[in-house]
């Protein structure tokens, strides 16, 4: 298995309350991802990261911000969690965008925000 | 919406081969197909890619038809293991760096004993 830990594995916060989940990569993959995964849903692009720095939008963005300081880790953060942000969050990590580099995830975290 | 179309859920006798067909009807020449699946509460997992060859690895084969717009995942000897939910997805190319993945809600297989 790819070399990817999520953390914490389970979170249980307040609306409103700032949160941070962690990705660790130890692939030195170029590319990280964040999706979130809800009932009914596909799994669903938060935001991702090119580089040390480099970071865009995904199809969901609003109310996330991430951060890239390390090739290694990839911090998304709820600025004030709500309700609606309750779901199953998946780090992926590839080796470039391109099609032929299959993405690899983590096991998740499972966040309830109360 | 996703671009890909998958039976909901299919079941399988464990031992025998598992066949999960997916549409791709819209394709383009540079999107390849992946296929993922995804085993309860756990990230989902790669299986196989394809862009225009069928292709084989230690877990699957993957068939895809000549006009590409369809593919099938064969597991040639199904587990209990297998039990899970497979995804079919094309590779879209966004711009710049993004390539996207359009996910939907794949196929539950069921192998039994």
């Amino acid at each position: 298995d790819a070399g990817i830990t999520q953390s914490p594995r389970h979170k249980v916060t307040e609306t409103g309350t700032p949160v941070t989940l962690r990705c660790h990569q130890t692939e030195n993959h170029r590319y990280m991802y964040w999706y979130r995964q809800d009932p009914g849903h596909g799994l669903r692009l938060i935001h991702y990261s090119y580089g040390v720095k480099d970071t865009d939008k995904g199809e969901v963005s609003d109310g996330y911000s991430v951060s890239r300081s390390k090739t290694e880790d990839f911090l998304l953060t709820l600025e004030s969690a709500t309700s609606s942000q309750t779901s199953v969050y998946f780090c992926a990590i590839s080796e470039s965008a391109g099609g032929m580099s299959p993405l690899h995830f983590g096991n998740g975290t499972r966040l309830t925000v109360t | 919406d996703a671009k890909t179309t998958q039976p909901p859920s299919m079941d399988c006798a464990e031992g025998r081969a598992a066949n999960l067909p997916c549409n791709h009807s819209t394709i383009s020449g540079n999107e390849y197909v992946y296929w993922y699946r995804q085993i309860h509460s756990q990230g989902p997992q790669y299986i196989i890619h394809g862009l225009k060859n069928n292709e084989t690895n230690e877990m699957a084969s993957l068939i895809i038809t000549e006009d590409r717009k369809s593919s099938t995942l064969i597991l040639p000897h199904a587990t209990l293991r297998d039990t899970a939910v497979y995804y079919c997805i094309v590779s879209l190319l966004g711009a710049g760096n993004n390539r996207k993945l359009i996910w939907g809600l794949g196929t539950s297989l069921a192998v039994n004993p």
